[in-house]
């Protein structure tokens, strides 16, 4: 069964350093997303994507973020100076077209700040 | 108006028995509610989903429930074993290209043996 993948399964950076997320979506899939979830607490949405360009953002995706499809496979969010409130767990996502619903899940990337 | 309310934070079963979750929300545009189960350490994994033109889903042991007057839906989870045992969350979205998911709180579900 097809399913997004996620690297690293675990990050640790020192604050304001750059990190950078990767995500294989599904293979055609269209949209995808990006979420994160503080320990405890519940998934939030911070952006999504299609055909190259962000469709939506949170409030939490500030200049210091930003998306990217650098090729036909993968899907990175980067962050530019990480600060300690960024250590979440981070949620690629994709859904497989406009007139689909369900969005799957990767495995997350745990992104520790010190 | 974009939030979704979930209740119960946890709850304990006992195996062979009735798991219920109840969510709610406030936004009237949305239009698609799907739960997800969540085991430690990994992502969401969708459970469920139903479109407010039905009251009532059924797969295997989950059953979803809505109410759209109420603007409430719920999670039943008949004959609740260990294996159910993880954290479940409500979510709802507008059908729209980009559609995010608005999550609930999560409820963490242990069904005892």
């Amino acid at each position: 069964e097809p399913e997004v993948t996620q690297t690293p399964s675990h990050q640790v950076t020192q604050m304001g350093q750059e990190v950078i997320l990767r995500c294989v979506p599904i293979s055609n899939h269209l949209y995808f997303y990006w979420y994160r979830q503080i320990l405890g607490q519940k998934v939030e949405f911070l952006v999504s994507f299609y055909n190259n360009e962000i469709s939506e953002k949170s409030e939490i995706f500030d200049d210091q973020f930003s998306v990217e499809r650098p090729d036909g496979s993968n899907f990175t969010l980067k962050i530019r100076s990480t600060k300690l409130e960024d250590s979440a767990m981070y949620f690629c996502a994709s859904k497989s077209g406009p007139s689909s619903y369900e969005q799957y899940f990767g495995p997350g990337t745990r992104l520790t700040v010190t | 108006q974009q939030q979704v309310k979930q209740s119960p934070q946890s709850l304990i079963v006992q195996k062979g028995g009735i798991s219920i979750i109840n969510c709610a929300y406030e936004n009237t545009a949305f239009d698609y509610f799907p739960w997800y189960q969540q085991f430690p350490g990994k992502g969401p994994a969708l459970l469920i989903a139903i479109r407010p033109d039905v009251s009532e889903k059924k797969e295997g042991r989950f059953t979803i429930s809505f109410n759209k007057s109420a603007k409430q839906f719920s999670l039943h989870i008949m004959d609740s074993q260990p294996g159910d045992s993880a954290t479940y969350f409500c979510a709802a979205s507008k059908w729209t290209s980009g559609s995010r998911l608005t999550f609930g709180e999560g409820t963490q579900l242990t069904v005892n043996p």
